[in-house]
């Protein structure tokens, strides 16, 4: 049981540049969702799902994308990469149903050139 | 003015203190976890609460809902529970999914 697995863990990037951050999990959870967390302030939610089919946005969604084809995989995309977006991304899980806790990744940190 | 609030936001204690970390928040919640950051970034569930108290260990969460506040309790701390500790607020009725972080306390204990 893997739990949560982002993958890269760092990488560097030219600004215009795209990527894709990944985030996989093996529990079954409905709720999946991604975040950026910059120096003195919370954890920022920038888009999540409920299960395969379904997104929507967080609070800092412009610049990325997201898709959900499966339940276990939701992978961000970032079509042209700005400065702004420098920062340490986490990819958290969980169930739906009821109150659960949520599982997180070990975070991807990112650095727009 | 953010909409969830914790104090302090650093603190150091000594090797077998009593430490409190308060959350309190402004907005209707249906649920309120205490994470806590290791200093090498991964983020692990400690509480999910939405009344009451949990305790696990020499930890205690307790929630108070009509107030607005949470506090996270650590007994006899040790040194390994040095770290960043984030309150985290499932904002609206069981029906939504948007999470509001606290920009987190940092928890230093001295051997």
């Amino acid at each position: 049981n893997a739990g949560v697995t982002q993958t890269p863990k760092f990488q560097v990037l030219k600004t215009g540049q795209s990527m894709t951050l990944q985030c996989a999990q093996d529990m079954n959870h409905e709720y999946m969702s991604w975040y950026r967390q910059d120096p003195g302030m919370g954890l920022r939610l920038i888009h999540y799902s409920v299960g395969a089919g379904i997104t929507d946005q967080g609070e800092v969604p412009n610049g990325y994308n997201v898709s959900r084809s499966t339940t276990e995989d939701f992978p961000l995309r970032l079509l042209s990469a700005a400065p702004s977006q420098t920062s340490v991304y986490f990819c958290a899980s969980g169930l739906t149903l009821h109150y659960r806790e949520l599982f997180f990744g070990e975070g991807s940190r990112l650095t727009v050139l | 003015k953010n909409e969830v609030e914790q104090s302090p936001q650093n603190l150091t204690a000594q090797e077998g203190e009593f430490i409190t970390i308060n959350c309190s928040y402004s907005v209707g919640i249906s649920a309120l976890h205490w994470l806590q950051q290791h200093p090498g970034g991964g983020i692990v569930s400690l509480f999910m609460l939405s009344s009451g108290k949990k305790k696990h260990g020499r930890l205690i969460a307790t929630i108070n809902i009509q107030e607005k506040h949470s506090s996270l309790h650590i007994t006899a701390s040790h040194p390994r529970d040095s770290a960043v500790y984030i309150c985290a607020v499932r904002s609206g009725d069981s029906g939504t999914y948007k999470y509001i972080f606290g920009t987190g306390t940092r928890l230093k204990v001295l051997a």
